[in-house]
């Protein structure tokens, strides 16, 4: 159980373009999801947080107009990039919650790359 | 916010039994302690979680002493296919939510 998949799993666009991505729960509610990106051999950086029903909350440095998200089910965020620039690229993971534990499920990524 | 220190890397052979330490100084009375696995271009996979003393599941062990200061990760009898990033992260569940991740601990099975 506690399932997460996400679409697609690789992306190539061309820059200036906008990519949406779909972190879906399969199994589960999750009221609170995660959008973290990671760089080739660095570890996950937290971009936002994704709450159902309300605006995301997102970390310092990552700009809200461009990545935006939105969680609209309790099964169901998307995170589009606005505009993508090759500085862009790179992979994006999402991750659930399972109600209020501490454990995240995460999906299986998706590698965007901007040309 | 209690941030974790652990080994860059680590190598061991087959059927050995591996020990990674997570040192989390600050951390404090309502954190937990996770540990995540991941294989290149996926996402991490959860592998254990503890707040004090031991904890053991299917596939790893989990060791905090009293002072919950630090905590080690055992593996037993790996196999190539444990070849992973580990990291440990610790948090509260009422406010970060284990998100801050560090570098991770590259470990390295060879046969």
């Amino acid at each position: 159980g506690a399932v997460v998949s996400q679409h697609p799993s690789w992306v190539i666009c061309k820059s200036g373009t906008s990519v949406k991505i779909e972190c879906r729960s399969l199994d589960f509610q999750a009221t609170t999801m995660f959008w973290y990106r990671q760089f080739p051999k660095q570890s996950l950086m937290l971009m936002a947080t994704s709450n159902e029903g309300s605006k995301a909350t997102y970390e310092q440095g990552v700009e809200k107009d461009k990545f935006l998200i939105n969680h609209a089910s309790l099964t169901l965020s998307t995170l589009t990039v606005t505009s993508a620039h090759p500085e862009d690229s790179s992979f994006y993971i999402c991750s659930a919650l399972l109600d209020r534990g501490y454990e995240q499920y995460f999906g299986p990524g998706t590698r965007l790359t901007v040309t | 916010l209690a941030k974790t220190t652990q080994p860059i890397s680590m190598d061991s052979y087959e059927g050995q039994e591996v020990n990674i330490t997570c040192s989390h100084n600050n951390i404090a009375t309502n954190d937990y302690i996770t540990w995540y696995q991941q294989f290149p271009s996926q996402g991490p996979r959860f592998i254990i979680q503890g707040y004090k003393t031991k904890v053991t599941n299917e596939v790893a062990s989990l060791f905090i002493p009293a002072d919950r200061k630090s905590s080690t990760l055992s593996l037993p009898r790996v196999s190539l296919s444990d070849t992973a990033v580990y990291y440990c992260l610790v948090g509260d569940i009422d406010s970060n939510y284990q998100l801050i991740w560090g570098a991770g601990t590259k470990l390295i099975i060879k046969p």
